[in-house]
């Protein structure tokens, strides 16, 4: 089956640890994408990427940081420096950006102790 | 400022009634708008795909239109049912960015 893979599903971090939230995707999807969710506000973009080797930063990338080695994969680090890192995760993907349907991955939830 | 906002927050429903969920949208230079479900504690599930070229989109109960002159989508749910229960959200974009609604948390009940 395609789609998007997002792992751990629940992460736990003491403050001051980085940690890296995965995201696999066999759709063949150029564009990916990772939004934060948090209770009564709508998803906001921290990063997204639109080919191998390029991202840009989203509207929310201080405190987090993002690789686009290969095509499949986009994880995301969440830095010591992120104030308030805990958060439920999304990564997304689409063809290319522009192009309409986003597919979303099952989402990482990280609590910070 | 864009600004995509979606009334009401919750919705609680006897199962079989025919519902409509709103999103509004304050320019209307869209690119496309989608429709997604979330469940609890999971990720976002697309329903429905409206291309700024196109007036309404349709996939088995669900019928979401799109009127981009008075910025306005609607979420049509026919003969709803308890498992239609979760967050409905809707997606704006733009060439430049994708701007989501917070939600109708919708509730059917038996």
């Amino acid at each position: 089956d395609g789609g998007i893979t997002q792992s751990p599903k629940y992460l736990f971090r003491k403050e001051g640890q980085n940690v890296t939230l995965s995201c696999e995707q066999n759709l063949n999807h150029d564009a990916m994408y990772w939004y934060r969710q948090d209770p009564g506000q709508g998803l906001r973009l921290i990063y997204y990427s639109q080919i191998v080797n390029d991202f840009q930063k989203g509207d929310i990338a201080e405190g987090y940081s993002v690789s686009r080695e290969k095509k499949e994969s986009f994880p995301l680090t969440v830095t010591s420096a992120q104030k308030n890192p805990t958060a439920f995760y999304l990564c997304a993907s689409s063809l290319t950006t522009n192009t309409g349907e986003l597919f979303f991955g099952e989402g990482s939830r990280l609590t910070v102790l | 400022k864009q600004e995509v906002t979606q009334i009401p927050a919750a919705l609680s429903v006897p199962e079989g009634e025919n519902l409509v969920l709103n999103c509004s949208f304050t320019d209307s230079a869209i690119y496309n708008l989608q429709w997604f479900r979330q469940d609890p504690g999971k990720g976002l599930t697309s329903l429905l795909l409206i291309q700024s070229s196109q007036r309404e989109q349709t996939s088995g109960r669900l019928n979401a239109s799109l009127d981009k002159s008075s910025g306005r989508s609607t979420l049509y749910i026919a003969a709803s049912q308890p498992g239609d229960s979760a967050t409905y959200l809707c997606a704006v974009e733009y060439t430049d960015k994708l701007i989501f609604g917070t939600g109708t948390r919708l509730q059917v009940f038996p």
